[in-house]
């Protein structure tokens, strides 16, 4: 089975400082890893994935994360945070051949002004 | 280009009811998902259907169904309502049903109120 945790339930941050949101994973095979955004009455926006290659996987509005395999993880990241990336962030976990999403529990992300 | 839409926005039921919730996809996407996000939770996999065909099924009761259309959009019905089933249902859509590589899209919700 494949899952996904993510240990933190709020992340607090100053605007302008770096954000990181912890992932972590476990699943048998390779996995395709992807982080979702949710902001309050919306579904989810895709923001990245990391397939095969590079281990640091650039995404949209500034967000990058870091595939570590020897540490099953894969944590987001943006080097200075903005008061609009204030949302619920989700990890999920894919194995080749399944095409179905399995989702971690959500961080919330709060940056203060 | 529209993204996924979904209907209705929000929905009250009574206990024992049945609901059916609509899904358009990305326009040329074949593919459909559907999620049940509980409130404080990740989205929980429902049903993947990919040119009418059910790809794959989540670990929900017999209670929950779902088709997709020769237009490639879908239904997911909800028979017997229980307060539990209370949630954010989303729809996803991608090109292809086998591909764990490409990205899936999601639509805004549906927001089930069962009382």
């Amino acid at each position: 089975a494949q899952s996904v945790a993510q240990p933190e339930d709020q992340v607090n941050v100053a605007e302008g400082n770096p954000l990181t949101v912890k992932c972590t994973y476990s699943v048998s095979g390779n996995p395709y890893l992807f982080w979702y955004v949710q902001y309050p009455n919306r579904g989810l926006q895709f923001l990245l994935k990391y397939i095969t290659g590079d281990n640091l996987v650039k995404g949209s509005y500034g967000f990058e994360a870091e595939f570590n395999k020897s540490q099953t993880s894969f944590h987001l990241k943006k080097p200075s945070a903005l008061v609009s990336d204030s949302a619920l962030y989700f990890c999920a976990v894919k194995v080749y051949g399944n095409n179905r999403l399995a989702f971690g529990k959500g961080n919330q992300v709060v940056v203060i002004p | 280009d529209a993204g996924v839409t979904q209907s209705p926005t929000h929905l009250i039921k009574t206990r024992g009811q049945q609901v059916t919730l609509r899904c358009s996809p990305i326009s040329g996407h074949k593919s459909v998902s559907w999620y049940q996000q509980v409130l404080g939770q990740g989205p929980q996999f429902i049903f993947q259907y990919y040119e009418k065909e059910e790809r794959g099924r989540g670990n929900f009761p017999d209670r929950f169904s779902a088709r997709q259309f020769p237009n490639y959009s879908s239904e997911l019905n909800v028979n017997a309502l229980l307060l539990g089933d209370s949630a954010l249902y989303l729809c996803a859509s991608s090109l292809e049903a086998g591909s764990a590589a490409e990205e899936q899209y999601f639509g805004p919700g549906t927001r089930l109120t069962v009382t």
